[in-house]
């Protein structure tokens, strides 16, 4: 059981926008930043977001990172099929001192 | 072209060794933020190791005590020395660096892989 806490699924059509939520704690998303992954099947993690809104180079701008408190949210606009993936949402813990990541969200294009 | 490829996994039983290197190229491992990250078949992603700094660490609650993290800064080359190994080892072991968004645990730069699997 991850201290951040993503829902496990989620979907989408193609073109449309999706959210994903990433809500935790006073210990780790509302005093560190938060980082963003993206897994496609079978092959290693991808940087996708990080300090709760930076995407780095090489990165569509439709993904984006948002914070707000205890949570944040990665949104994903223009859906296409290649997004279909796991994301999962890092943050540094400041009670283990160390880094997290949530349990994941499985992204699905309808 | 930075790239990290890794080696090293492989079958071992319950109770025994193996150690896990990570060989960068394109940055130096030494300046960055380094990572051991692992997967176990059907689950999500666990920050098992970090180095930092002057040698700074963490080690996940599950692996303190059983595996070391270190750098061979000749080699440019990150290692995991994983002993004591328990069935709930059994991963793919992925390692980090981030020279690009230089971001402690914003790993933008992954190797392929390795695969440890623990079982008698």
């Amino acid at each position: 059981q991850s201290v951040l806490t993503q829902p496990p699924s989620a979907s989408g059509t193609p073109g449309q926008r999706v959210t994903i939520s990433c809500s935790g704690g006073n210990s780790n998303i509302r005093s560190n930043t938060v980082n963003w992954y993206q897994q496609l099947p079978g092959t290693a993690p991808k940087l996708l977001i990080y300090t709760d809104n930076q995407r780095p180079s090489g990165v569509p701008d439709r993904f984006s990172g948002s914070k707000s408190g205890t949570s944040a949210s990665l949104g994903i606009s223009g859906l296409q099929s290649e997004d279909e993936a796991d994301y999962y949402c890092a943050a540094w813990d400041d009670s283990l001192n160390g880094p997290v990541f949530g349990g994941g969200t499985k992204l699905t294009v309808l | 072209e930075v790239q990290l490829v890794e080696s090293g996994g492989g079958l071992v039983q319950p109770g025994g060794s193996l150690r896990l290197s990570c060989a960068a190229s394109g940055f130096t491992v030494s300046s960055n933020y380094m990572s051991w990250v692992r997967q176990a078949p059907g689950k999500g992603l666990e920050w098992v190791s970090l180095i930092y700094g002057g040698g700074n660490t963490y080690y996940a609650d599950s692996v303190k005590g059983r595996f070391t993290i270190s750098r061979d800064n000749s080699k440019n080359t990150l290692y995991l020395q994983v002993n004591r190994l328990r069935t709930e080892d059994t991963a793919v072991y992925y390692c980090g660096g981030s020279p690009r968004v230089l971001h402690l645990y914003g790993m933008d730069v992954w190797g392929q892989g390795t695969t440890v699997t623990v079982s008698s």
